[in-house]
């Protein structure tokens, strides 16, 4: 079956320390997106890749970094610099910029606490 | 920018129908997506409008119009399992096609 698979599901930061959130997809999908939700808020945009070797800041990119060498994979490392990385990650994908029809869809989430 | 509004809870009862209402400001309206995210899951697709109207999926209904900035999600004949939040997400040509979210709608189904 097709899907979204995000790990780990629940991960601890401690101060100083980066840490990376896997995000695999085979769905052949181009476009990939990371989302934080905190509780209260909508879902924010923290990075998104239209294609393999290209990735852009979203609204809340700061403290984050994140690769896409390949079509399948989009990890995300919240790096020390994030102050508040206490929150619900989720990654998604879609077909592409070029169906805007075409809905996001999500993985499992991965649950970010600081020790 | 785009601003997006949900009211954050509604409570209804098994077998009734309920509707949750979205209103948008955004500078290029690109379609409205609903989507269903149960505690602590993923949000799962549940509907898709671009142009104004009313567009029905079984148990489920969402309605468009471009003019007012408005949408809303109609469920009818409630179940326990529709106990979740709604999400309504507004793509934005102007913002790289990207989703804007709102905060959610907690939907409480009581017996």
């Amino acid at each position: 079956d097709g899907g979204i698979t995000q790990s780990p599901k629940y991960l601890f930061r401690k101060e100083g320390q980066n840490v990376t959130l896997s995000c695999e997809q085979n769905l052949n999908h181009d476009a990939m997106y990371w989302y934080r939700q905190d509780p209260g808020q909508g879902l924010r945009l923290i990075y998104y890749s239209q294609i393999v070797n290209d990735f852009q800041k979203g609204d809340i990119a700061e403290g984050y970094s994140v690769s896409r060498e390949k079509k399948e994979s989009f990890p995300l490392t919240v790096t020390s610099a994030q102050k508040n990385p206490t929150a619900f990650y989720l990654c998604a994908s879609s077909i592409g910029r070029e169906t805007p029809n075409q809905p996001q869809h999500f993985g499992d989430g991965t649950r970010l606490s600081i020790l | 920018g785009q601003n997006i509004d949900q009211p954050t809870e509604m409570t209804a009862t098994e077998g009734a129908i309920v509707q949750i209402n979205c209103t948008y400001q955004t500078s290029g309206f690109n379609g409205l997506f609903w989507y269903q995210q149960h505690a602590g899951e993923a949000p799962t697709f549940l509907s898709y409008n671009v142009l104004d109207g009313l567009e029905e999926k079984g148990r489920f209904s969402s309605f468009l119009s471009r003019s007012k900035g408005y949408s809303y999600l109609l469920l009818k004949e409630l179940q326990m399992k529709d106990s979740a939040s709604y999400l309504c997400a507004v793509r934005d040509w102007t913002g790289a096609n990207n989703l804007f979210f709102g905060t959610g709608t907690r939907l409480t189904v009581i017996p």
